[in-house]
């Protein structure tokens, strides 16, 4: 059974960091790519960062360009989302999804439960 | 980078046919495929069809999509109370090295 666990989320405060980790069973991971999606407190979906299934790709949404890393571990089967210089605009929580390709194609057909990031001071 | 656009609502009896339009645009939906979302209260989301048209197994074939020019379709047919739920579309966008553009989601409301 395919599952993806996310972790690292939490209270956090304006300008601070936080690492969001996503652990991945059930499937052979280095065959997908995995995505990290985010959904503000009663709004909609909002794509934030993309990782191919050998890190050859990797995309993010303008606002966290420069202030996000996505990486991952194929050894361990996860990837992280470090997340820097945190702004209220960022409060939100995150999924983590697994592409149904390797290469970035935005078709998520795996989703975690998602991890909840509170900015605030 | 903008949302692709979404009615916010919809709403239909059982039994009836609802459809769920997404506008976008060349970069997006013109280029690539159209992507759709189910989104039940309280629940991460869950595939519905991906290409345009192809439903992941265990979707119900109740749920149909399509695409024409820059906008594409959901249908969802033979309506039922556990329908209700947020449906967003999404597609890939090929501006700026490429990105994931959603739809601003509509709430449907099985009356």
């Amino acid at each position: 059974e395919v599952e993806l666990v996310e972790s690292g989320g939490g209270l956090v405060q304006p300008g601070r960091s936080l690492r969001l980790s996503c652990k991945a069973s059930g499937f052979k991971f280095d065959d997908y790519a995995i995505h990290w999606v985010r959904q503000s407190p009663g709004k909609g979906l909002e794509w934030v960062a993309g990782v191919s299934w050998n890190s050859g790709e990797i995309r993010y949404v303008d606002s966290v360009k420069g202030r996000f890393t996505i990486s991952r571990d194929n050894a361990k089967n996860s990837i992280s989302l470090e997340m820097n210089s945190l702004r209220h605009a960022d409060t939100a929580l995150y999924f983590c999804a697994r592409d149904m390709r390797g290469g970035l194609w935005g078709i998520f057909d795996f989703w975690g439960q998602g991890t909840l990031v509170t900015v605030s001071s | 980078q903008s949302v692709l656009t979404q009615p916010p609502s919809a709403s239909g009896t059982p039994g009836q046919t609802v459809t769920i339009s997404c506008s976008g645009g060349r970069s997006n939906i013109e280029s690539n495929t159209v992507i759709w979302f189910q989104q039940l209260p309280g629940q991460a989301p869950k595939l519905l069809i991906y290409s345009n048209n192809q439903r992941p197994s265990g979707v119900p074939d109740r749920f149909s999509g399509s695409k024409s020019g820059t906008s594409g379709f959901l249908a969802i047919n033979g309506l039922q109370s556990e329908d209700e739920a947020d449906y967003y579309c999404a597609a890939w966008d090929d501006r700026m090295n490429g990105f994931v553009i959603f739809g601003g989601g509509t709430k449907l409301t099985v009356l």
